[in-house]
């Protein structure tokens, strides 16, 4: 079945970077005009589209208030997803989602999750 | 880019029918039927059970239902079990971006 498998936790201080990845199995991950989406959850909170990044053309769109902190990207040799948060502060601490997305808004398959802790 | 609008909780006893709200405007829910919903449980990732307005996933019990009017989605849990309690939340294309509902806690009482 089709599975998206996150990379750890990760603690960072204030002002670094992370990169999360997210490795994909089941299906195929050139299909035309898939891509996918992450989004975020603060502790507590709702949560939070961050922006897209599509396989095949390698087009992306990120929300505006991530825009220049921000970097998605995939890797077809390892069919793998990965999204980089640069310039970290405090209230980016969350739990970090990769979702499969065959477009129309619609998040079909979502990964485990990354617990990403900005502290100094 | 303001989140779409949900109640924070709702209730109701197994069996019963709940329905959700979701409130956005006409640059979002309003101007398309990009409109998808999404279980989760305490400590687990999203599961989506809505995609389209009215779209049920395979694997989705029928007891799901979505629907839109307007600038408003809505979704309904017919049957309510004690599984269903959890948080759901909208979400909706709006236009090069998409934006998702605060979430409402679904409680089974």
């Amino acid at each position: 079945q089709v599975q998206l498998v996150q990379s750890g936790p990760e603690v960072t201080e204030p002002g670094a970077s992370v990169r999360v990845s997210c490795w994909t199995s089941g299906y195929t991950f050139t299909t035309a005009g898939y891509g996918f989406s992450w989004v975020r959850q603060a502790p507590g909170q709702g949560l939070e589209w961050m922006g897209w990044t599509r396989v095949d053309n390698g087009n992306t769109i990120y929300a505006q208030k991530f825009q220049g902190r921000v970097t998605m990207t995939t890797d077809i040799s390892t069919s793998t997803a990965y999204m980089e948060l640069r310039r970290l502060r405090s209230d980016d601490t969350a739990v970090y989602y990769c979702a499969r997305d065959p477009g129309a808004s619609v998040f079909d398959i979502w990964g485990q999750g990354t617990m990403v802790t900005v502290s100094s | 880019q303001s989140a779409l609008t949900q109640p924070p909780s709702a209730s109701g006893s197994p069996g019963q029918s709940v329905t959700i709200s979701c409130t956005g405007t006409s640059s979002d829910i309003g101007a398309y039927n990009y409109v998808s919903w999404y279980q989760q449980h305490p400590g687990k990732a999203p599961k989506l059970i809505i995609s389209e307005v009215s779209k049920r996933p395979s694997g989705v019990p029928d007891r799901f239902s979505g629907s839109k009017s307007g600038n408003t989605a809505s979704l309904t849990i017919s049957g309510l079990q004690a599984e269903d309690e959890a948080d759901y939340y909208c979400c909706s294309f709006a236009g090069s971006r998409n934006v998702f509902g605060g979430g409402t806690k679904l409680t089974v009482l």
